[in-house]
């Protein structure tokens, strides 16, 4: 069965901190892995990582994956309050049922505190 | 703008009831999905389509219903709801098949009694 999973479950940080968010995975078949922000409700998509190696940069986020190793890192610099958030990663792979199936991992609820 | 848009906000239903989560969105997107989200846990698929008339199930389709007669619009049915249906609903839309950047809607709050 695919697997995801997100370390560590919660995080509180102080702003300014840059922190390192971490999602391994077990899949069969892997196409993508992608990073989504949550706050209260919708989650909303951050990036999409397919090659390993490259990174992946918005302003003070950046992601990277590891193909290899089976893992993929978001890290956020000089962290704000407005960052505090769910951040789900999630990993694609085309199922038998035919849909391209997507297994997310259960989330780091992250924390910036003033 | 809307995106994508979902109702009711919340709900409380009964065990047995019937409800349809409705879902629509404004960016004539093809491919559709309907989410539920457990506590602690990731996202799971339910149904999804590609398109106007075409769904089909993903991972925990059981116990719901869905149908896509227009581009716009997604309603997920629960017939004679159970406990455990009780979960955050989201809808999403996506431009192309492999959910990237799939705009999601704002969620379903839902409570079987």
């Amino acid at each position: 069965e695919d697997k995801v999973v997100q370390s560590p479950l919660s995080l509180v940080v102080h702003e300014g901190d840059t922190v390192t968010l971490n999602c391994s995975y077990e899949v069969t078949n892997f196409r993508s892995l992608l990073w989504y922000k949550q706050e209260k409700k919708a989650p909303t998509f951050l990036f999409m990582l397919t090659s390993s190696g490259i990174e992946k940069k918005s302003g003070r986020l950046s992601s990277i994956l590891d193909k290899k190793e089976l893992f993929s890192i978001l890290n956020i610099t000089a962290t704000q309050t407005g960052d505090s958030a769910v951040y789900l990663c999630a990993v694609e792979a085309p199922h038998s049922g035919g849909y391209q199936k997507v297994t997310f991992g259960t989330g780091t609820k992250l924390q910036v505190i003033p | 703008n809307a995106g994508v848009t979902q109702t009711p906000k919340f709900r409380i239903l009964k065990i047995g009831q019937s409800m349809t989560l409705q879902c629509a969105q404004d960016m004539n997107h093809n491919y559709m999905y309907w989410y539920r989200q457990d506590p602690g846990m990731g996202l799971k698929l339910i149904y999804y389509s590609v398109g106007a008339g075409i769904t089909d199930k993903g991972e925990v389709p059981n116990g719901y219903n869905v149908s896509r007669s227009t581009t716009e619009d997604f309603p997920l049915r629960l017939e004679l709801a159970a406990p455990s249906q009780t979960s955050v609903y989201f809808c999403a839309s996506s431009y192309s098949p492999l959910n990237t950047e799939a705009f999601f809607g704002q969620g379903t709050r839902l409570t079987v009694v």
